[in-house]
């Protein structure tokens, strides 16, 4: 079956800190992958995506991912948090359909 | 920049009535999308479509309908509304074609039925 797991409901990082929201998938074929951010009350806002080619993605507000094929991960990071980096973290897979699967969603709290 | 548009961020509706929930987008897309979002369960797609006038069921599309008459415009109603369809609820628009399949999210509406 095609899925997405995010297996951490939150995340806690101190800010200046280096931070990874985690996200593994299952799906038949080549995937295409995505990370979207949604700050409180907001919609989802597209952050980066994976399609082919270069194994380290970089996106907006000095986000990057990488894409571990043998591991079928695709971690969100960033070198250095921020405050303002505090939001909910979704990732998401294109299925077979075309159509995107969604993981649950990360919340990610930055502490000053 | 795309600009998706939705007419309502917040509704209270009462159990029975029928409940529209109105879905711009300003880019020219030919897809658009409608999910529910409740905690732990992230999105789920309950209709989505690729052109006017077509639609296709998503993952939970029970107690929805949907209309599309106009390309710009993505409508999503409910039929009798049920306190179980108290979410967020939010519409997303994408670019037919490869490598366009980054979708775009509007503010999203918070329907309460009480």
């Amino acid at each position: 079956a095609q899925s997405v797991a995010q297996p951490e409901d939150q995340v806690n990082v101190a800010e200046g800190n280096p931070l990874t929201v985690k996200c593994t998938y299952s799906v038949s074929g080549n995937p295409y992958l995505f990370w979207y951010v949604q700050y409180p009350n907001r919609g989802l806002q597209f952050l980066l995506k994976y399609i082919t080619g270069d194994n380290l993605v970089k996106g907006s507000y000095g986000f990057e991912a990488e894409f571990n094929k043998s591991q079928t991960s695709f971690h969100l990071k960033k070198p250095s948090a921020l405050v303002s980096d505090s939001a909910l973290y979704f990732c998401a897979v294109r299925d077979s359909n075309y159509q995107l699967i969604w993981g649950a969603g990360t919340k990610l709290i930055i502490k000053p | 920049d795309v600009k998706v548009t939705q007419s309502s961020r917040y509704l209270v509706k009462r159990t029975g009535e029928k409940v529209f929930l109105e879905c711009v987008q300003d880019m020219d897309h030919e897809n658009m999308f409608w999910y529910r979002q409740d905690p732990g369960l992230g999105l789920r797609l309950i209709y989505f479509s690729y052109d006017v006038k077509m639609k296709e069921k998503g993952d939970i599309p029970e107690g929805y309908s949907v209309s599309r008459e106009k390309k710009e415009r993505f409508s999503l109603i409910l039929e009798s509304a049920s306190t179980n369809q108290t979410s967020m609820y939010l519409c997303a628009s994408s670019r037919t074609g490869v490598r366009q399949e980054t979708q775009y999210f509007g503010p999203g509406t918070r329907l309460l039925v009480l």
